[in-house]
């Protein structure tokens, strides 16, 4: 069975600094791996999707990368800003599920 | 821009009654899914539709029902509830599969409370 791990569990960082959030699955037979953000209260919104045959993908200051043989993924942020503080989670495709496989998220908090 | 629709957004119920949630969406998407996220868990899938008549279980479905009779609508059913169905619930849906690339797209959730 399929586990996503997230590391760390919670975050806080001053606000202009880069960091890197940690996604790890256990199985590699993955077709995609997505990141989410959420934000208290609210739905989960798509942050990117990278297909398994893909190392990286980047949207503005988000950059997230997938090393499938290794059971990895990372999502990098650049230049970090108050308006990022939120609930990051990610989620693997495929695997023998038939929904999405997510981690219990990371609390990023961004100290203005 | 409504993309996924889901009503009500809190709702408290007494142990054993019965109630629906439900989730529309106007994106003309095939595959639809119900989650839930228990505080400081992952989301997991209760259940999911692949089109009009079409249902399946998921990881937790026991205490659901599903139906789908139009591409827009995927009401999930509470028939008796428990205390252990407080939880946060998503509707998601998509143009494919999880084995197609599509992302899936999310309601802003049904916050359930058992008492």
């Amino acid at each position: 069975k399929q586990e996503v791990t997230q590391i760390p569990a919670a975050l806080s960082v001053p606000e202009g600094e880069n960091l890197v959030l940690n996604c790890s699955f256990t199985d590699s037979a993955i077709y995609n791996l997505q990141w989410f953000r959420q934000d208290p209260g609210k739905g989960l919104t798509s942050l990117l999707l990278i297909q398994s045959s893909q190392r990286e993908q980047t949207s503005g200051r988000l950059n997230a990368s997938l090393d499938k043989s290794s059971g990895r993924s990372t999502l990098y942020i650049a230049a970090s800003q108050p308006g990022d503080s939120a609930t990051y989670l990610c989620a693997v495709g495929g695997g023998g599920a038939d929904g999405l496989t997510f981690g219990k998220g990371t609390h990023l908090i961004i100290q203005p | 821009n409504a993309g996924v629709t889901q009503t009500p957004k809190f709702r408290i119920l007494k142990i054993g009654q019965s109630m629906t949630l439900q989730c529309t969406q106007d994106m003309n998407h095939n595959y639809m899914y119900w989650y839930r996220q228990d505080p400081g868990m992952g989301l997991k899938l209760i259940y999911y539709s692949v089109g009009a008549g079409i249902t399946d279980k998921g990881e937790v479905p026991n205490g659901y029902n599903v139906s789908r009779s139009t591409t827009e609508d995927f009401p999930l059913r509470l028939e008796l509830a428990a205390p252990s169905q407080t939880s946060v619930y998503f509707c998601a849906s998509s143009y494919g599969t999880v084995y197609s690339n599509q992302p899936q797209h999310f309601g802003d959730g049904t916050r359930l409370s058992i008492l």
